[in-house]
């Protein structure tokens, strides 16, 4: 069965940085292109970025643009996000997505926090 | 970056009918923007109900649909039961490169 498990979540300062982790299992990791999306506390659903199966395309949001970087190694089947010059307003769950949206998983909290 | 737009709240009676929808600031929704129609309950990851507009998931239940309606994307709820009480979100695609989520619609079945 498809999973989509995320790691590398939690508390950094402001300015500061982290890397998020997806790894994958039960499907053919490479054949996917892959998203991030966030949920701030109490907040709604925003998309965060894309990168086509193969890494030869990388889209952002706006809000994240210059200071996120997604990316994946399909050798072990993983993907990432490397957030950098952390802002409290990117304190959210994140999750890795499976196109089309069907499958997420289970989300990791990063708090952006002096 | 485009703005989607959904009613903020609903109520609907149990066994009850409803239509959620979903604008875009750029102008109508059309079948090139992929709708997608999520749930989410508390503490829950999100669940896919509707993609590509009105294409249902394995686990979607019959009493879900999708479609286009006046411009907007729009998700039809037949016979409301009290588990369908939830967050409701739509998504669109802008050419493949830009995902917008809508603010989300807290769907109360009362």
């Amino acid at each position: 069965q498809v999973q989509l498990v995320e790691s590398g979540g939690g508390v950094v300062q402001p300015g500061g940085s982290l890397r998020l982790s997806c790894a994958a299992s039960g499907f053919t990791f490479s054949s996917y292109g892959m998203h991030w999306v966030r949920q701030a506390p109490g907040k709604g659903l925003e998309w965060v970025a894309f990168i086509r199966f193969d890494g030869s395309y990388e889209y952002y949001a706006d809000s994240v643009k210059g200071r996120f970087t997604i990316s994946r190694d399909n050798s072990k089947n993983t993907l990432y996000l490397q957030m950098n010059s952390l802002r409290a307003e990117d304190t959210a769950v994140y999750y890795c997505v499976r196109p089309p949206f069907d499958y997420w998983g289970q989300g990791t909290l990063v708090t952006v926090s002096s | 970056q485009a703005v989607v737009t959904q009613e903020p709240s609903l109520t609907v009676s149990p066994g009850g009918t409803l239509t959620l929808t979903c604008g875009s600031s750029t102008g109508a929704v059309t079948s090139g923007h992929y709708p997608y129609w999520f749930q989410q309950k508390p503490g829950q990851a999100p669940k896919t109900l509707i993609y590509d507009t009105s294409n249902k998931h394995s686990w979607t239940p019959a009493r879900f649909s999708g479609s286009l309606l006046r411009g907007k994307a729009a998700l039809t709820l037949s016979g409301a039961q009290p588990e369908d009480e939830a967050e409701y979100y739509c998504l669109l695609s802008y050419s493949g490169a830009l995902w917008v989520f809508g603010g989300g619609t807290k769907l109360t079945v009362l």
